[in-house]
């Protein structure tokens, strides 16, 4: 079956722009994850959604960053005003039902603000 | 340990080499250890999912074994292969995901 895919692979922004990073999950995944990786690091967790509820914003890291699953499927992480800092790759991963359980990740989205 | 550390960071080997990475953890509070192989354009790719200490798994030439008490975490793989070249990620589970900084494997042929 279709795993997770993300749109799009690869986004340049001027700083200040806003963008928009779509993840379709596999088709029936209760829990939906997004994690920001900088280069040379490790993913970095960022939000938990379990269908449509976002139960974990912890690591959002400014009130900049937004991310939504209004249907308990596909997710859109939102940047605004975006900073050079925010340049990363941002990966999403679906889960059947706990985080707990074998999280599968899609590409990723390459982010790049100048 | 207050992270998730892997080491090395990163590992030349010869084809046909066996070779192993380390994963340490915090040991307070262990919930889940997880491996992931993340190839250079592809998604992370879900090798191992640990729970319980004294754990080995195995996938292939690929293995895994894990120690709670103490907080490791040992991945082997054996006769490496061109193909097993990708960044290695473990990560610990608590409520979500602590992902060390991986190792990366270039395995020459």
């Amino acid at each position: 079956g279709a795993g997770v895919s993300q749109s799009p692979r690869y986004k340049v922004a001027k700083r200040g722009q806003d963008v928009a990073l779509r993840c379709d999950p596999i088709s029936g995944h209760v829990s939906l994850f997004w994690y920001q990786q900088a280069l040379g690091q490790g993913p970095e967790f960022l939000t938990y959604f379990q269908n449509e509820a976002q139960l974990d914003k912890s690591g959002l890291p400014s009130d900049r960053f937004f991310a939504e699953r209004p249907e308990g499927s596909v997710s859109t992480l939102k940047i605004q005003r975006t900073q050079q800092e925010d340049s990363a790759v941002y990966l999403c991963a679906s889960s059947s039902y706990t985080g707990q359980e074998t999280q599968y990740f899609g590409p990723g989205t390459r982010l790049l603000v100048l | 340990i207050l992270n998730v550390e892997q080491s090395p960071q990163s590992l030349h080997v010869q084809e046909g080499d066996s070779t192993n990475f380390t994963c340490s953890f915090p040991s307070s509070n262990f919930y889940a250890l997880h491996w992931y192989r993340w190839e250079t354009a592809k998604s992370p790719e879900a090798l191992f999912v640990m729970t319980l200490n004294g754990d080995e798994k195995k996938k292939g030439r690929i293995s895994a074994t894990l120690n709670t008490k103490e907080g490791y975490s040992y991945l082997y793989i054996k006769g490496s292969q061109p193909e097993d070249s990708a960044t290695y990620l473990c990560a610990r589970y608590t409520d979500k995901l602590i992902f060390g900084t991986g190792t990366r494997l270039q395995v020459f042929p």
